[in-house]
């Protein structure tokens, strides 16, 4: 079965740091497009980054420059570094499958950042 | 591209048919529009891609029709469990986009 759990949310401080971890089994994470897309509380989806299969990489203006989506083959495990965190990325972070044509195939549970002083 | 769903809001009744839009500020490349169902305290759930094809395990009730900047998922009859909202999100163009939401709610 295809499955993605993600790990690694908290409370954190402006401008500090997180490591979210997405962790994956039924499938390899280094032959798959893969995405973190976030929804802030009560709003809807929004696309953070994209990994494809080829090491390419894409962000959204809203996070490109602090956030950086990585892989680890040994773990199949998906990861998204936050740096400079604002209050405007509290939300909850989802990992998911990207098919090659673009859309979301599986869904992690999803994990809860929230920035705040 | 911008997706603007309405109703925002849809109260309805078991039995009933629902009809939910999504329109794109411009035409969507290739019909590269899909459907999700999300339920309170759970992640979003695939539910329809390339505009009208349903994904594995999605009920027959569930259909998206649609084409260039026009589209809509139609749920037949519907059961409780598809009271939820509804997310449309165009992946013809890059940066790929989700509608705003529908609300789907027993009347």
């Amino acid at each position: 079965e295809v499955q993605l759990v993600e790990s690694g949310g908290g409370l954190i401080q402006p401008g500090g740091s997180l490591r979210l971890s997405c962790a994956a089994s039924g499938f390899s994470v280094i032959n798959n497009y893969m995405s973190w897309v976030r929804q802030a509380p009560g709003k809807g989806l929004e696309w953070v980054s994209i990994t494809y299969s080829d090491g390419n990489t894409y962000y959204a203006d809203s996070v490109k420059g602090r956030f950086t989506i990585s892989r680890d083959n040994s773990k199949n495990t998906l990861y998204l570094q936050m740096n400079s965190l604002r209050a405007e990325d509290t939300a909850v972070y989802y990992c998911a499958t990207l098919e090659w044509s673009g859309y979301y195939k599986v869904w992690g549970q999803g994990t809860l950042v929230t920035v705040s002083s | 591209i911008v997706l603007t769903q309405f109703p925002g809001t849809l109260s309805l009744s078991p039995g009933e048919r629902a009809t939910l839009s999504c329109r794109a500020s411009q035409s969507v490349s290739s019909s590269y529009l899909a459907w999700y169902q999300q339920k309170p305290g759970q992640a979003p759930r695939l539910l329809i891609y390339g505009a009208s094809s349903r994904a594995t395990g999605i009920p027959d009730r569930f259909s998206g029709s649609g084409s260039g900047t026009d589209f809509t998922l139609t749920i037949s009859r519907l059961e409780p469990e598809d009271f939820a909202v509804y997310y449309c999100q165009q992946y013809g163009n890059s940066p790929y986009t989700f509608g705003q939401g529908t609300k789907l709610e027993i009347k």
